[in-house]
């Protein structure tokens, strides 16, 4: 079945570090990639999508994009600040199908 | 944009009672709409989709009697949390599909039910 893999947390930053999380997806056809946000106590936030290969999402100095090659949907910052500590949830999508979700990485950034 | 509104944001219930938890759409309508739940410091499971005017389909290991469901209109969806236990506390959240934006779900910010 369909299923998301994502990089192992937690992670800890020092503000303005360069920030990658992994993803990469198992999926018979091409589906919708997400990245969602959790931030403490609140529910998910979507913060970029892409919808087809070499698709590029960006969100608030976030970037990432729809690799089909390597099955991968990586999520990077340059500069990462002490507010974008939250959860963070690779998803992928089909149309009218339910979404499936990574099992998330906690990130935290340390001024 | 699109909008979920969750409500209650937080419950607190003695064990044996029912909780109702409301998901509502509120600048576009839902044909279906998505009821997760999640424990912590884990990812979210699917419980069931909500579908407008019929039945809801419950995930594998899901019990359909203690989960209602309900999803009278096009903009609301109603999870009911029947003879709660303690093993039930958890974060719940829906989401709902905005059916003119495809491939685009909004979630709700959650309820968080403790059951005492």
């Amino acid at each position: 079945g369909d299923s998301v893999t994502q990089m192992e947390g937690p992670v800890t930053l020092s503000e303005e570090a360069f920030l990658t999380i992994n993803c990469t997806y198992t999926a018979t056809g091409y589906p919708s990639l997400f990245w969602y946000v959790q931030y403490p106590g609140e529910g998910l936030q979507l913060l970029l999508k892409a919808t087809k290969a070499d698709d590029k999402g960006s969100n608030k100095g976030f970037e990432a994009t729809y690799r089909k090659e390597t099955t991968s949907f990586h999520l990077e910052k340059g500069s990462v600040q002490v507010s974008d500590s939250a959860v963070y949830f690779c998803a992928l999508y089909f149309g009218n199908e339910k979404l499936t979700f990574g099992t998330g990485t906690r990130l935290t950034i340390i001024p | 944009g699109a909008v979920v509104s969750q409500h209650p944001s937080r419950v607190i219930c003695k064990s044996g009672t029912s909780v109702k938890i409301e998901c509502r759409s509120l600048d576009f309508q839902a044909t279906t709409m998505f009821w997760y739940r999640q424990f912590p410091k884990q990812s979210l499971m699917l419980m069931a989709t909500s579908n407008e005017g019929s039945k809801a389909t419950y995930e594998q290991g899901v019990e359909k009697d203690k989960f209602l469901i309900n999803h009278a209109s096009l903009t609301l969806s109603t999870l009911t949390v029947t003879s709660a236990h303690p093993e039930d506390s958890s974060f719940y959240i829906c989401s709902a599909r905005d059916e003119a934006g495809a491939n685009v779900l909004t979630f709700g910010a959650g309820s968080r039910l403790t059951v005492l």
